[in-house]
């Protein structure tokens, strides 16, 4: 099992660009989550998703759009690039209950310029 | 709203030095808690966890008691190894869908 995949790893853009950062996971997971980290702020949860073809706002949505496209792939997109999205960005999966633990991929590091 | 506070970094220890994280959490009735470990250049992954109060997570040496008097999650370890060299989050998980709150992170290095 890869468990959870995120690409790219990392990517720099320049303010106005859009990109999408991919994520995938192989566990069955009904729940997935983009998160970004920065600095002393922890882990700030800006999009869920609690099942195929649902999602939700989190704390930090301004700026961000997702798409759930199946079970397995959870997307998020930057319309418009600003240096404030400048961040490492994690995708979580995991199964449903506030007790479940949620599994993280590696990260996409984004620089906007 | 839901709120974790912890320690900030970052925290030297020597090697077989105790180690202890201070976790404080605000929130409405009983979440379940976290913490989280993230090695150098890689992603979060669990460490331990409790689900209700007077619970005992334990992994890998490292502990955590649910106190629900007093809102804690401190994490403590006996005898710290250089490899236990990380950020270390404590997170809580209530509101439907299983979001979770983190606290900032408190990096933890041990030299040998």
């Amino acid at each position: 099992n890869a468990g959870v995949t995120q690409t790219p790893k990392f990517q720099v853009l320049k303010t106005g660009q859009s990109m999408t950062l991919q994520c995938a996971q192989d566990m069955n997971h009904n729940s997935m989550y983009w998160y970004r980290q920065d600095p002393g702020m922890g882990l700030r949860l800006i999009y869920y998703s609690a099942s195929e073809g649902t999602t939700d706002k989190g704390e930090v949505p301004n700026g961000y759009n997702v798409s759930r496209l199946n079970k397995r792939e959870f997307s998020l997109r930057l319309e418009s690039a600003a240096p404030s999205q400048t961040s490492v960005y994690f995708c979580a999966s995991g199964r449903s209950g506030t007790q479940e633990t949620q599994y993280f991929g590696p990260g996409t590091r984004l620089l906007v310029l | 709203g839901n709120s974790v506070t912890q320690m900030e970094g970052p925290v030297t220890l020597s090697e077989e030095a105790f180690l202890t994280i201070n976790c404080t959490y605000t929130a409405t009735g009983y979440p379940s808690l976290f913490w989280y470990v993230q090695y150098p250049g890689e992603g979060l992954q669990l460490l331990l966890k409790a689900t209700k109060a007077d619970d005992k997570g334990s992994n890998k040496g490292f502990e955590a008691t649910y106190r629900k008097e007093t809102t804690s999650f401190h994490l403590e370890k006996g005898s710290v190894q250089v490899s236990d060299s990380a950020v270390y989050f404590c997170a809580l998980s209530k509101a439907a869908g299983n979001k979770l709150t983190f606290g900032g992170g408190t990096r933890v290095l041990v030299k040998p």
